[in-house]
């Protein structure tokens, strides 16, 4: 089981804007990354410590976090934004540092 | 072009071992923190293992601790994961992550950026 939360699914209607939450403790010590899965294809990276887009993600993409809850928000979602999207942070047990990974929640854009 | 590019996948009985090798290009390998994360196709992202920069720092998920060993060769720009004892529940896509980071005074702030296309492994009799 994922010690970072995630809806398993959620939908939006094309051009609304949509809200993906990640929950767990770690996040109350350690910055969110999210990513991007489309089928068969790898991972990439649309938001960093928080709320940081890499270069050539769309700005309708951001991210922000309160407490142990962080939140991938897309404004004006697109056909192609139809994905998986998988919340990420780092976590320290006995001072032995791994990396989260949420569950992941499939996001339709209908 | 930044690029990672995994290779060694293959299927193998349980039991058996196995080497993956990721290829490096584009970036100051030898300055990046490395990992390995695994997906079963039609599931989530797992972690496997963290590699700090010079290779002596190294960090694994509980499932595979002592079975498998990550390392690198910096003159080679590769990172390997070596698999041993496998079993079916390990069948899965690797893929090879970079470790990007921001710094702030007296800080890191580490983020996966980059990722491989992934390499399956398939352990079945």
């Amino acid at each position: 089981s994922s010690e970072l939360t995630q809806d398993p699914a959620v939908s939006v209607a094309l051009g609304q804007t949509v809200r993906i939450t990640c929950q767990g403790d770690s996040l109350t010590t350690y910055y969110a990354s999210w990513f991007q899965q489309k089928p068969g294809q790898a991972p990439i990276l649309v938001i960093y410590n928080t709320n940081n887009r890499p270069s050539g993600i769309p700005d309708r993409f951001s991210g922000s976090s309160s407490g142990n809850t962080a939140s991938l928000t897309i404004a004006g979602a697109q056909a192609e934004d139809e994905a998986d999207y998988y919340c990420t942070s780092r976590d320290s047990r006995r001072n032995h540092l791994r990396v989260l990974f949420g569950g992941g929640t499939k996001l339709t854009v209908l | 072009e930044v690029q990672l590019v995994e290779s060694g996948g293959g299927l193998i009985q349980p039991g058996g071992s196995l080497r993956l090798s990721c290829a490096a290009s584009g970036f100051n390998f030898s300055n990046s923190w490395m990992h390995w994360v695994r997906q079963v196709p039609g599931k989530g992202l797992v972690w496997v293992s963290r590699v700090r920069s010079d290779g002596i720092i190294t960090s694994y998920a509980d499932s595979v601790q002592g079975r498998f060993t990550i390392s690198r060769d910096n003159a080679e720009n590769t990172l390997y994961l070596e698999m041993n004892s496998l079993r079916a529940e390990d069948s899965a896509v690797y893929y090879c992550v970079r470790d990007g980071y921001t710094t702030s005074p007296g800080y890191y702030y580490y983020y996966m950026d980059v990722w491989g296309k992934g390499t399956t492994v398939t352990v079945s009799s």
